[in-house]
């Protein structure tokens, strides 16, 4: 099975600064992708970033971005420029083979 | 936009009955996904679906059992609910391999 770990506490992060999130996986299907995904107070889980395996360019969606290190296994979420409206859960997963596995998440708070 | 229905967003139910979670999703998704989300163990893999008729164990699929005899339609089964399934229940659909999920709102399934 896939395993993900997520292994920050809450975090607090001043509006406007930039937040880094830490997710480490571990999987031995050759190809495989990742996401980030956040889950505000609301409850519903909002699709954030996607990383594929293979991609040789890490990825970026506006404010967010995704820093692959494949030899380490590592998949980090920045996002830029916080906003309040940033404060939520994020959770990281991994797929391969049609299954998708998720780390514990990451609490954010941004404070104005 | 891709829309996945759960057809109750609470739900209270009594130790031992049969207790059914239905997911509806309409973009001809080939696969399903059934997870139950628990505060400090994230987000866990119960059982999935690639096609119709077919289903695969997850991470966590004793004492659930699904069922897909439609392609829009997958169904979650507690066969005798217990108090430690209490969770909230996320039902998932994507439309090919290793590319993003799309979530319902959920299931807060209270089993007393």
């Amino acid at each position: 099975a896939q395993k993900i770990t997520q292994t920050q506490p809450g975090m607090f992060v001043q509006e406007k600064e930039a937040v880094t999130l830490d997710c480490t996986y571990d999987t031995s299907d050759p190809s495989y992708g990742l996401f980030w995904y956040k889950q505000p107070s609301s409850g519903e889980m909002i699709f954030l970033i996607y990383q594929g395996s293979y991609d040789q360019q890490n990825a970026t969606e506006g404010r967010y971005s995704l820093n692959f290190q494949k030899a380490r296994k590592s998949a980090n979420l920045v996002i830029s420029a916080s906003q309040l409206g940033d404060s939520a859960m994020y959770f990281c997963g991994s797929g391969g083979n049609n299954r998708l596995a998720f780390g514990k998440g990451n609490q954010v708070v941004v404070i104005p | 936009d891709v829309k996945v229905t759960q057809s109750s967003r609470y739900l209270v139910k009594r130790t031992g009955e049969k207790v059914f979670l239905e997911c509806v999703q309409d973009m001809d998704h080939e696969n399903m996904f059934w997870y139950r989300q628990d505060p400090g163990l994230g987000l866990r893999l119960i059982y999935f679906s690639y096609d119709v008729k077919m289903k695969e164990k997850g991470d966590i699929p004793e004492g659930y059992s699904v069922s897909r005899e439609k392609k829009e339609r997958f169904s979650l089964i507690l066969e005798s609910a217990s108090t430690n399934q209490t969770s909230m229940y996320l039902c998932a659909s994507s439309g090919s391999y290793n590319s993003p999920l799309h979530f319902g709102n959920g299931t807060r399934l209270t089993v007393t």
